[in-house]
């Protein structure tokens, strides 16, 4: 079974500030990963994903990620956040082969300031 | 283009009745799923379907049943309600299958927000 750790709960920051969000999983296969968005209200939607290739994924709205198979990390980042980044991301695993069924975090709550 | 359609939106339940949340996806996707979202918890699988006629067990199956008749709808009924049931839930719907490029990607219902009084 895989499992996926994000490890902020909440991140506040600035508006232009870049932001990081953290995401770990664990497993004892191969995986595919991905982080999704929710705005308020609404259901989630991708952001990106990696499936195989290059460790430096891009997403929508200028954010990106990179696979760290070592580090089984795939963290989020955007190098200048605004305030319709306001929502709640969430890191997502499943198994390369079987059914794809996939486990998600418990989200981060990116909080973009004025 | 609808995708994933969740009915109703906003429910309230007095303990011990019953109801049925209807998910609807028109992209002829094989995978269909239901979600909970509750507050710190992230999204928790109830039930699942990799196909018509076909139903498994998530992380949270308790006091729910699912069924897929047809391959575009997938039910989430609640036979005797109780306040912990109290919850949004998301049906997201996927392609499924080996070989898609959208493998592993869900699209998402808009939620249904369901009250346990």
């Amino acid at each position: 079974a895989q499992s996926v750790t994000q490890l902020d709960s909440q991140v506040p920051v600035f508006e232009e500030a870049p932001v990081e969000l953290r995401c770990n999983y664990s497993s004892s296969v191969s995986v595919y990963l991905f982080w999704y968005v929710q705005y308020p209200n609404q259901g989630l939607q991708l952001l990106l994903k990696y499936l195989s290739g290059s460790t430096l994924v891009k997403g929508i709205n200028g954010f990106e990620a990179e696979f760290n198979k070592s580090q089984t990390s795939f963290h989020l980042r955007k190098p200048s956040v605004h305030i319709s980044d306001t929502a709640e991301y969430f890191c997502a695993v499943s198994r390369t082969g079987g059914s794809y069924i996939p486990t998600f975090g418990r989200g981060t709550s990116l909080i973009v300031h004025p | 283009n609808a995708g994933v359609t969740q009915t109703p939106k906003f429910r309230v339940l007095k303990t011990g009745q019953s109801m049925t949340l209807l998910c609807a996806q028109d992209m002829n996707h094989e995978y269909m799923y239901w979600y909970r979202q509750d507050p710190g918890m992230g999204l928790r699988l109830i039930h699942y379907s990799v196909g018509e006629g076909t139903t498994a067990k998530g992380e949270v199956p308790d006091g729910y049943n699912v069924s897929r008749l047809k391959k575009q709808n997938f039910l989430l009924g609640l036979e005797s309600a109780a306040p912990s049931q109290t919850s949004v839930y998301f049906c997201a719907s996927s392609p499924g299958g080996f070989g898609y490029r959208e493998v592993g990607e869900l699209f998402f219902g808009e939620g249904s927000r369901l009250t346990v009084l």
